[in-house]
């Protein structure tokens, strides 16, 4: 099956620095990767995703690169806010494919903390 | 759409009794997963249906969790006996079509044996 590792686990920033979390996965058949962000006391939710067949995807201070052939990708948060502080989650399924179904294996988690 | 409804928020349970907990999924949704959350262990898939069809059970951990989608719109998560080691944060979530959409999660459960 898919297993997906993620670092760092915490991540301390200034306010207004880039904070970078990096992610890889082993099943070459994995095609769509998401990003979660969990607040304290909320379910993830849904922050940006990224298909195999795009290498970045931007939205506003928030993008996501994906190398396929070193199985990695990135989360990348520019000019941090505070608000930002939270649980990053990736995540990595075979979208349409037999055999994985809809299901997304999920990294550990990276507690980003931005400091004032 | 008020999104995915879980209930109760928090549970607090003697040991060797049964809980239940409860989702209702996003109208039109066609998955819905229940994930339990854990410091020691993280985000952990416990099983997965497909228009209420269980697809993916192989991440309950033991006979005493059961769960069931009757119809569309309502799933269930029984633990029967409950152990102090099954405190965690359940979730539920439900996502339309193939993962490609995204999940979008419930605020969770939060479940306390004593």
């Amino acid at each position: 099956g898919e297993n997906v590792e993620q670092h760092p686990s915490t991540l301390s920033v200034q306010e207004g620095d880039s904070a970078v979390i990096k992610c890889t996965y082993s099943d070459s058949a994995s095609n769509y990767f998401p990003w979660y962000k969990q607040e304290l006391g909320k379910g993830p939710q849904l922050i940006i995703d990224i298909r195999s067949n795009v290498g970045e995807k931007k939205d506003q201070r928030i993008a996501v690169t994906l190398n396929k052939t070193a199985k990695h990708f990135s989360l990348h948060i520019t000019e941090t806010q505070p608000e930002d502080s939270a649980v990053y989650f990736c995540a990595a399924s075979r979208e349409g494919l037999t055999g994985g179904g809809n299901k997304l294996t999920f990294g550990t988690g990276t507690q980003l903390k931005v400091e004032l | 759409d008020a999104g995915v409804i879980q209930s109760p928020r928090h549970e607090v349970t003697e040991m060797g009794q049964e809980v239940t907990l409860r989702c209702k999924p996003i109208s039109g949704h066609d998955y819905l997963f229940w994930y339990r959350q854990t410091m020691m262990r993280g985000l952990e898939l416990l099983i997965y249906f497909n228009n209420n069809v269980p697809i993916d059970d192989s991440g309950m951990p033991e006979d005493r969790f059961s769960a069931k989608m009757p119809n569309a719109s309502f799933s269930t998560l029984k633990i029967q006996p409950s152990e102090p080691r099954d405190s965690a944060v359940y979730f539920c979530a439900s996502s339309f079509n193939r993962g490609g959409y995204g999940y979008t999660f419930g605020s969770g459960t939060r479940l306390t044996v004593v």
